[in-house]
Order: structure tokens, then C-alpha cells, then sequence
């Protein structure tokens, strides 16, 4: 079974720096891109970046660029996401989600909370 | 960035009707669209890829047409496990992006 298990989340003052990290298990990681997408609470969702797989390339929101780094690392089957200059705006539970060849999004974590207040 | 309008926001139905849930691109994306079903504290899961494919395991009272930039999600006959928050997403480019959601509550 495809298995994506979020860590890092915690509670952080604006404008520190955070690191996301997602375990990945049941399916071989090095051949998925991957997205990590948040939802604010009692809010939407909100696709935040992408790594594609091989020679990845990276895609981000407006809302994230120049603050946000997503990162893979295919031994450790493993995607990172790190946050820096953090808004309280950030403030939103932080999925994992891959992407099958013809399937978007096929595949969730639960989450994890990411809280940004003084 | 491609500007995806889901409607209705939220919508009363109950069990047993047939509920339509529109989304509209601000330009054309041929059939690059997924449709996602999220029940309270739960995960998101995807229902219908490139605008009309049932995933597996999705339940048949599921459908989803459109091409360019008009896409419906149809659930006939309203369960209730049905009773949870729709999302349409646009892959056709970066960045990718969400409808706002419809809540579908019981009437």
C-alpha cells in the first residue's frame, strides 16, 4: 500500500524557518513527482510546489516563491520542504501528495500542521 | 495563473438526489482536471481524473464531464458518505490550482 507520512510540523514565530519532511513506502519513489499542497484552517486547498522525478524540476505558488525550497531524496525515499521567512499566512495543515502518471494527485499523507504566530 | 470557479459554494441535498457541481477555468485546459472529495479531518481523495475517469474504487454514482474550460462533477443518487467537500484541480500548468470547494450538506 502507498504509505506518505508528513513530519516536521510545529509552531513557529513570523518570520522563522521550518523543515517538512515526507516518508514515503509502497511504491517506488525515484519514478513519481511529487507536490506537497496545504489547507489553512476551515479554508481550501492550496497546491504549494512540485518536484518532478528523474532530473527534477521544481514548480511553486506565487505565494511560496523565493520562501519556499521542495526538495527529494530518491535513496531515502523521502520529500522535504523547507520554509523560511515564514507569514503567518503559512499557517496550515502541509500534505504530501503524489502524482501518478495520468492521475494527479492519487495519493495522500495526513498531514501535518504547521503554525505561525508570535 | 489559471483561475478555477467551482459553484455552488455549498449546496442542501438529501439523501438519494442528484447533485451537480460546476467548474468554470479562466482559459481553456482541455481535459487537465481532477475532481477530489475531502470528509471532515480527512484527507483529500481523488474521484474522477482528466475530467471524466473514474478511479479505482470510486463509486459509479460518480461522474465528471467537461473539456476547455466548463467541467461538471454529477453524484446521482446522494449517499451519506457523500456528505463532504468537492474540489476541482487544473493540471494543465503551473501554477496548478483548486476550486474553492463545495460543501455538500444534509438538507
Amino acid at each position: 500500500d502507498v504509505q506518505l507520512v508528513e513530519s516536521g510540523g510545529a509552531l513557529v514565530q513570523p518570520g522563522g524557518s521550518l523543515s517538512l519532511s515526507c516518508a514515503a513506502s509502497g511504491f517506488i519513489f525515484s519514478s513519481f513527482s511529487m507536490n506537497w499542497v496545504r489547507q489553512a484552517p476551515g479554508k481550501g486547498l492550496e497546491w504549494v510546489s512540485s518536484i518532478s522525478h528523474g532530473r527534477p524540476t521544481v514548480n511553486y505558488a506565487d505565494s511560496v516563491w523565493g520562501r519556499f525550497t521542495i526538495s527529494r531524496d530518491d535513496a531515502a525515499e523521502t520529500l522535504h520542504l523547507h520554509m523560511r521567512s515564514l507569514r503567518v499566512e503559512d499557517t496550515a495543515v502541509y500534505y504530501c501528495v503524489r502524482d501518478r502518471a495520468t492521475v494527479v494527485a492519487d495519493s495522500w499523507g495526513q498531514g501535518t500542521l504547521v503554525t505561525v504566530s508570535s | 495563473a489559471i483561475q478555477m470557479t467551482q459553484f455552488p459554494s455549498s449546496l442542501s441535498a438529501s439523501v438519494g438526489d442528484r447533485v451537480t457541481i460546476t467548474c468554470r477555468a479562466s482559459q481553456a485546459i482541455r481535459n487537465d482536471l481532477g475532481w477530489y472529495q475531502q470528509r471532515p479531518g480527512k484527507a483529500p481523495k481523488v474521484l474522477i481524473s482528466a475530467a471524466s475517469k473514474l478511479q479505482s474504487g470510486v463509486p459509479s454514482r460518480f461522474s465528471g464531464s467537461g473539456s476547455g474550460t466548463v467541467f461538471t462533477l454529477t453524484i446521482d443518487s446522494l449517499q451519506p458518505e457523500d456528505f463532504a467537500t468537492y474540489y476541482c484541480l487544473q493540471d494543465y500548468n503551473y501554477p496548478r490550482t483548486f476550486g474553492q470547494g463545495t460543501k455538500v450538506e444534509f438538507k
